[in-house]
């Protein structure tokens, strides 16, 4: 098993520059959520997924796109690059419970972006 | 909206002293997480608790539930090396499935 895989590790952008980070997991887990984390802060969400087809924004998703169109594959676009979205983004992934919950997340080890 | 705040933000310890981080939610939570980032690393899952009041232990981290389901502590005996890192709770209110990590308490122990 791979567990969450993201490319590319690492990317510098032009503002204005658009692109699209990859994650994909083979664990056959329903639920998937992106992140990013600034320096020395914590997580904060930007788009999840409780199944394929079904996805919902979270705390901060201005700036950015995503389909779910296969239970493997959760994309993450930016639309216009900013300096503001400099960041390390994590892509999540996890079972769902028979209540609907999610266990424990598996996280990818990260893209690390730089928008100049 | 829903927040999640974590007690200390930092915290520097000697090895074999205790260590204690607070998480407290603005609106109740269906369970919480616990996870550990370590430095230049990503999140890494310790722990979900689910019931009020429940009290769970990985050999020297004790972790609980309140009972309001608002708050939960991660509690490491005799701290070593091996846990410096950033500490992390993550939980989401009933009817939503938004997971939000807390704001982080970033544990360094001194040799």
């Amino acid at each position: 098993n791979a567990g969450v895989t993201q490319t590319p590790k690492f990317q510098v952008l032009k503002t204005g520059q658009s692109m699209t980070l990859q994650c994909a997991q083979d664990m056959n887990h329903e639920y998937m959520s992106w992140y990013r984390q600034d320096p020395g802060m914590g997580l904060r969400l930007i788009h999840y997924s409780v199944g394929a087809g079904i996805t919902d924004q979270g705390e901060v998703p201005n700036g950015y796109n995503v389909s779910r169109s296969t239970t493997e594959d959760f994309p993450l676009r930016l639309l216009s690059a900013a300096p503001s979205q400099t960041s390390v983004y994590f892509c999540a992934s996890s079972l769902k419970s028979p209540q609907g919950e999610a266990y424990g997340y598996t996280f990818g080890s990260g893209t690390r972006l730089t928008v100049v | 909206g829903q927040q999640v705040m974590q007690i200390p933000q930092y915290q520097h310890v000697q090895e074999g002293e205790d260590f204690t981080t607070y998480c407290n939610s603005s609106t109740t939570l269906s369970n919480i997480q616990w996870y550990k980032q370590r430095p230049g690393g990503h999140p890494v899952f310790l722990i979900q608790l689910v019931k009020s009041g429940e009290v769970k232990k990985q050999k020297r981290l004790t972790f609980q539930f309140g009972e309001a389901k608002k708050n939960s502590s991660l509690h490491i005996t005799a701290t070593q090396t091996t846990d410096v890192g950033t500490y992390f709770c993550a939980g989401h209110d009933s009817g939503t499935y938004k997971y939000i990590f807390g704001t982080g308490t970033r544990l360094k122990v001194l040799a």
